[in-house]
């Protein structure tokens, strides 16, 4: 039962251009999503967060949107580095559960293109 | 603050040998997590330590597998009699105290490898 779904395995766009990634749900007490990048032999690193109660997060280059009512949320990469070439893994938790562990999708793979 | 630290970062072993990785958090967090990573899947949720309690076990966690908090700082994860199917990278986190809800720091992984 795959609960955070990321459908796009890959995305390839220009270095300076746009890139957007997008993430599903389908746990409606799901109420934190999160963000990660992941390069080849190394742990996931945070990237940017946003909670249930808003539908719009930025920091930086990157802003998070998040679609509580098609259960949906999308990464906005703006302008895309070469440097930002990585997988990225969408997140989320239940807030008040006893572990409040993150539950992760398959990850998309981003490629920046110079 | 030198982040989540795990050691190894690789190891090869045998099938039916006994592995054991382990995990120091960021000092000030008791909160710690195990989760393994396969080529092409997410992080998958193993289990939860909040201080040296393990307060949730995924169905994943096999009879085989083990894991402590003997004092509620360092972790390690047992593996025995390792099969094919466990290689993959086990990946440690941790959460800040106190923190209800929030981002984990993650490890640089173990890479386990089954032969």
């Amino acid at each position: 039962d795959q609960q955070v779904k990321q459908n796009s395995p890959s995305l390839s766009v220009q270095e300076g251009r746009i890139s957007i990634l997008n993430c599903d749900y389908t746990n409606s007490m799901f109420d934190y999503f999160l963000w990660y990048k992941k390069y080849p032999a190394e742990g996931p690193t945070f990237l940017i967060s946003i909670s249930s109660i808003k539908d719009k997060n930025e920091d930086g280059r990157f802003t998070v949107f998040l679609n509580k009512s098609a259960k949906h949320l999308s990464l906005h990469i703006v302008p895309s580095q070469p440097g930002d070439s990585a997988v990225y893994f969408c997140a989320a938790s239940a807030y008040g559960g006893a572990t409040n562990k993150l539950i992760f999708g398959t990850g998309t793979l981003l490629a920046v293109q110079p | 603050d030198t982040g989540v630290s795990q050691d190894p970062r690789h190891k090869i072993t045998k099938r039916g040998q006994n592995v054991t990785f382990r995990c120091d958090p960021i000092s000030e967090h008791n909160r710690l997590y195990w989760y393994r990573q396969t080529l092409g899947q997410g992080p998958e949720f193993l289990t939860y330590f909040q201080n040296e309690a393990q307060l949730e076990k995924s169905r994943l966690l096999s009879d085989r597998f083990s894991a402590e908090r003997p004092k509620g700082s360092f972790s390690t994860l047992e593996i025995q009699r390792t099969e094919q199917g466990d290689s993959a990278m086990y990946l440690c986190a941790s959460r800040e105290t106190g923190s209800a809800a929030g981002k984990l720091f993650f490890g640089s992984g173990t890479q386990l490898s089954v032969l």
